[in-house]
């Protein structure tokens, strides 16, 4: 354990469903972010949140829709996906970039678009 | 947009060898981060080296920094079977910045 805890570890959806990634860290960190990681692609920034505000939304289309209630919870809401969009989707945590401790990572959910 | 790249794109190693990779990036950078991901699993941080840094040692891995040439290796000494796994360059894009970009990362197969 990594202590950023993604669920599920595996989804599989229809193009019309609607579903919600979470992810949850008790590290006491204050930044939190979602990545796509797909097929021979780097991974893909797509939403960073700073003491719960989001900061960043890397052109990220809007059936993806980030919510982070408080700085210890992030949750990536999913609605009318395409197949393309399968991937693995991961949540990481920071306290900082300055702070020389990295990124934490969950373990990823792998999303199956059908 | 991409920074960080990492060469080879995939080593095969015997157990027991050194496996060295590299990664070559773009613009300054105040610090920069390796990461290990086994198949399917999220990234482990590994190492983060800042600027002012030239060398870095964790265990069996040690990490160079050359700014004047935009580029960091990542030397794994001894490898094991358990070594073997996609290995990732990062850096934050600017000063003050949270992002971290990735590269496509090394493959690194460790042969028993």
């Amino acid at each position: 354990e990594t202590g950023v805890t993604q669920t599920p570890r595996h989804l599989v959806m229809g193009m019309t469903n609607k579903k919600s990634l979470k992810c949850e860290q008790h590290l006491g960190h204050n930044a939190m972010y979602w990545y796509k990681q797909s097929a021979k692609k780097p991974l893909e920034l797509m939403f960073v949140y700073n003491f719960k505000e989001q900061t960043e939304n890397n052109s990220v289309p809007s059936r993806f829709s980030p919510e982070c209630p408080n700085s210890s919870h992030l949750f990536l809401h999913l609605h009318t996906l395409q197949p393309e969009d399968s991937a693995l989707y991961l949540c990481a945590s920071s306290q900082g970039w300055d702070r020389g401790y990295g990124y934490t990572f969950g373990s990823g959910t792998r999303l199956t678009v059908v | 947009s991409q920074q960080g790249e990492e060469d080879p794109q995939a080593l095969s190693i015997q157990e027991g060898e050194n496996a060295t990779m590299n990664c070559s990036y773009k613009t300054s950078i105040n610090n920069l981060q390796w990461y290990r991901q086994n198949s399917g699993r999220g990234l482990v941080h590994l190492i983060l080296i800042r600027s002012n840094e030239r060398e870095k040692h964790s265990g069996r891995l040690r990490v160079t920094l050359d700014t004047s040439k935009k580029s960091s290796s990542l030397l794994i000494t001894a490898s094991r079977a358990a070594d073997t796994a996609s290995y990732f360059c990062a850096t934050p894009p600017g000063a003050g910045s949270y992002q971290l970009t990735f590269g496509k990362g090394t493959k690194l197969s460790v042969i028993p």
